[in-house]
Formats: C-alpha cells, sequence, structure tokens
C-alpha cells in the first residue's frame, strides 16, 4: 500500500525557508515522478514542481527561483525547500506520486498546514 | 499560466446529474488528451477521479465521467449521491508552456 506522509515545521517566519520532507512507503521512490502541490486557505490548488529519481526537475516558474526539490533514494524521501517565505506561502503544502505512465496525480499525503508568520 | 476557468459552485438534488466544465486554451486543455479531475473533501487530500480526459481509476465509480470539447473539459456526476459533495478540480499538464501542470480554479459541489 502506497504510503506519503508530508513533515515539517507548521510555522516559519517570514523571509526565513520552508523545509518540508516526503517520506514514502509501500513503494520505491526509484520510480515514477513526484511533486508538491499547495493550497491556500479558501483557494485552490497549485502545483509548485517535480522530481524525478534520477533527479530531473522542474518547477512552477511563478515561484521564480525560490523552490528546491531534492530526492534521496537511501531514505525513501523527498524534499522541498522554498525560501524567502511570505505570508503568500501559507498553506497546506501535499506531496505526490504522479500515476505510472500517465500525467496524474495519483496517491498524496494528508499535507501539511504551513504558516509563514511574521 | 493561468488557472483553468471552473463555475465557483454547482448544485443538485440526490439522483440527479449535473456537469462541471473546465475552460482552458489551447496550450493546455485543447491541446492535449491530459485532463485530470480531483475530488477533495475538506481536511482530505484530493482524490483523482478521471485522468487523460475519459479515463476512470480502478475503484473509482462510473457514475464520474469526463469529456472535453475544443478547449473545454467536463465532468458529470450522474446519479448524485450525499457522498459527492465536495470541491472538484480540474488539471491539465501542457508541455509547450510553463508549469506544467495547471489546475482549475474548483467547483464546489453542493448536494441539495
Amino acid at each position: 500500500q502506497v504510503q506519503l506522509q508530508e513533515s515539517g515545521p507548521g510555522l516559519v517566519k517570514s523571509s526565513e525557508t520552508l523545509s518540508l520532507t516526503c517520506g514514502v512507503s509501500g513503494v520505491s521512490i526509484t520510480s515514477n515522478w513526484w511533486s508538491w502541490v499547495r493550497q491556500p486557505p479558501g483557494k485552490g490548488l497549485e502545483w509548485i514542481g517535480e522530481i524525478h529519481n534520477s533527479g530531473g526537475t522542474n518547477h512552477n516558474p511563478s515561484l521564480k527561483s525560490r523552490v528546491t526539490i531534492s530526492i534521496d533514494k537511501s531514505k525513501n524521501h523527498f524534499s522541498l525547500r522554498l525560501s524567502s517565505l511570505t505570508a503568500a506561502d501559507t498553506a497546506v503544502y501535499y506531496c505526490a506520486r504522479h500515476m505510472s505512465g500517465f500525467n496524474s496525480f495519483e496517491y498524496w499525503g494528508q499535507g501539511t498546514l504551513v504558516i509563514a508568520s511574521s | 499560466q493561468s488557472a483553468l476557468t471552473q463555475p465557483a459552485s454547482v448544485s443538485g438534488s440526490p439522483g440527479q446529474s449535473i456537469t462541471i466544465s473546465c475552460t482552458g486554451t489551447s496550450s493546455d486543455v485543447g491541446g492535449y488528451n491530459y485532463v485530470s479531475w480531483y475530488q477533495h473533501h475538506p481536511g482530505r487530500p484530493p482524490k483523482v477521479i478521471i485522468f487523460d480526459v475519459t479515463n476512470r481509476p480502478s475503484g473509482v465509480s462510473d457514475r464520474f465521467s469526463g469529456s472535453k470539447s475544443g478547449n473545454t473539459a467536463s465532468l458529470t456526476i450522474s446519479g448524485l449521491q450525499a457522498e459527492d459533495e465536495a470541491d472538484y478540480y480540474c488539471s491539465s499538464y501542457t508541455r509547450i508552456t510553463t508549469p506544467l501542470y495547471v489546475f482549475g480554479t474548483g467547483t464546489k459541489v453542493t448536494v441539495l
């Protein structure tokens, strides 16, 4: 059974860097693409970026160069770093595994609320 | 790349059918058959119910169906049930523009 679980601080000061990890169980992270998606309070979903086990990444240009996504095959997890946080980055952050061979998000973590505080 | 356009809300009575639209451009929805639909209950992660415009993942009720015409994709829920009350998001993948994945604005489905 594939399971994903986000972990990280729930409160981060504005201008600092958010670091989240997505622990994966039930499947090896050395397959498929893996993404981060967020949802600000009362708003819709926004794709942040993705990573492949080869290390290849793509990210949403709206976040400019603030996003770094990495993968740790030895720990079977992948991570998100988002720098220069502002109040606009307050959101529930989800990690997700892409559906094999398709451009869709099949498995999702439960999500973790991150508040950027001043 | 702007979010795909969905109606803010759609409602229906139990047993009825409703349709949610998702309008994009020829660079995303219209250009590829890579539209997915997600059901999102508050406090739970989104769940994919349709991928590649018309396909249902294993275990998803056949009351959910998807289609596309030009730059607009649609999700139809037949035989509406109380458990269908949730937010629904479309999403499109594109190779032409970035971001690679764009979501819709979301539609709140209310079962009357």
